[in-house]
C-alpha cells in the first residue's frame, strides 16, 4: 500500500509570492491534516479536511489555506509568503479523522524555503 | 488547554544501552497518546499508539511505551539501542478540542558507537 505522497520536495520562493503544495493520502484514507515544522515552534496543527470539508483549523492566518477534492487528494496554499513561512509543512492522512484518536501516517513533507 | 511536554531536548546513549524517553501530557479526558519518531529529512513514523486497556504498548523497531494516568506520563523504552535508532523523536496527544494531534517539542536522540 501507497504510503502518504507530498509533492514537491522542495520549494524556494521569494517574500509576497503564493505557493501551492499537494498531498495524495493513503488509499481509502478519507482525512486529511496539514502541519507546519520549524525549529522554534515544532509541529503546528493547520487545519484538517474530511471528506472534502474543512473539519478542525488551527491558529495560523487567512492567507493559509486548503482543500480537498474528491478523491481525498489534498492542496495547501500560502499566499504573501514571509520569510517566517520557511518551513517543513507534513501531510498526514488516517481513516477517520476528527477526534485525533485515529492514527495519522505522513507524508515525507514539502522543504518550503522564502528568500 | 491540551500540552505535551518532552523535558529532554537531546540525548546521547552507548549503541546496546537502555533508553527512556520522557513525556508528559495535560489532558482533562482519557488521552490518545501516540510516539512517532524522525529520520533527518523525512516525515514522521508512528512507533506506537495508547487508545486504553493494558497499559504498556509495544511498538514497531522493539519501542514500547507506558501509560501511567497518575503521573500523567507515557514515556518510551527500548531495551538495547541500535546506531539506526538515532533521530528525533515526538510525543503526541490526540483528542483535542480541534482533533488535531498536540505534539511534543521532540528529543533528539544521538547514539554512540
Amino acid at each position: 500500500k501507497a504510503g502518504v505522497t507530498q509533492t514537491p520536495r522542495y520549494l524556494i520562493k521569494t517574500r509576497g509570492q503564493q505557493v501551492t503544495l499537494s498531498c495524495s493520502p493513503i488509499s481509502g484514507h478519507r482525512s486529511v491534516s496539514w502541519y507546519q515544522q520549524t525549529p522554534g515552534q515544532g509541529l503546528q496543527f493547520l487545519f484538517e479536511y474530511f471528506s472534502e470539508t474543512q473539519r478542525n483549523k488551527g491558529n495560523f492566518p487567512g492567507r493559509f489555506s486548503g482543500r480537498q477534492f474528491s478523491n481525498s487528494r489534498s492542496e495547501m496554499n500560502v499566499s504573501t509568503l514571509e520569510l517566517g513561512d520557511s518551513a517543513l509543512y507534513l501531510c498526514a492522512s488516517s481513516s477517520g479523522g476528527g477526534s485525533g484518536n485515529q492514527p495519522q501516517h505522513f507524508g515525507d513533507g514539502t522543504r518550503l524555503s522564502i528568500l | 488547554a491540551q500540552s505535551v511536554t518532552q523535558p529532554d531536548i537531546h540525548i546521547t546513549v552507548s549503541e546496546g544501552a537502555s533508553l527512556e524517553l520522557r513525556c508528559n501530557y495535560s489532558y482533562g479526558a482519557t488521552p490518545y497518546l501516540f510516539w512517532y519518531v524522525q529520520s533527518p529529512g523525512q516525515g514522521l513514523q508512528l512507533l506506537l499508539k495508547y487508545f486504553s486497556g493494558d497499559t504498556l504498548v509495544q511498538g514497531i523497531k522493539g519501542f514500547e511505551a507506558e501509560f501511567k494516568r497518575s503521573q500523567s506520563s507515557f514515556n518510551l523504552r527500548k531495551p538495547s539501542v541500535h546506531w539506526s535508532d538515532a533521530a528525533e523523536y515526538f510525543c503526541a496527544v490526540g483528542g483535542g478540542s480541534q482533533g488535531n494531534l498536540i505534539f511534543g517539542k521532540g528529543t533528539k536522540l544521538s547514539v554512540k558507537p
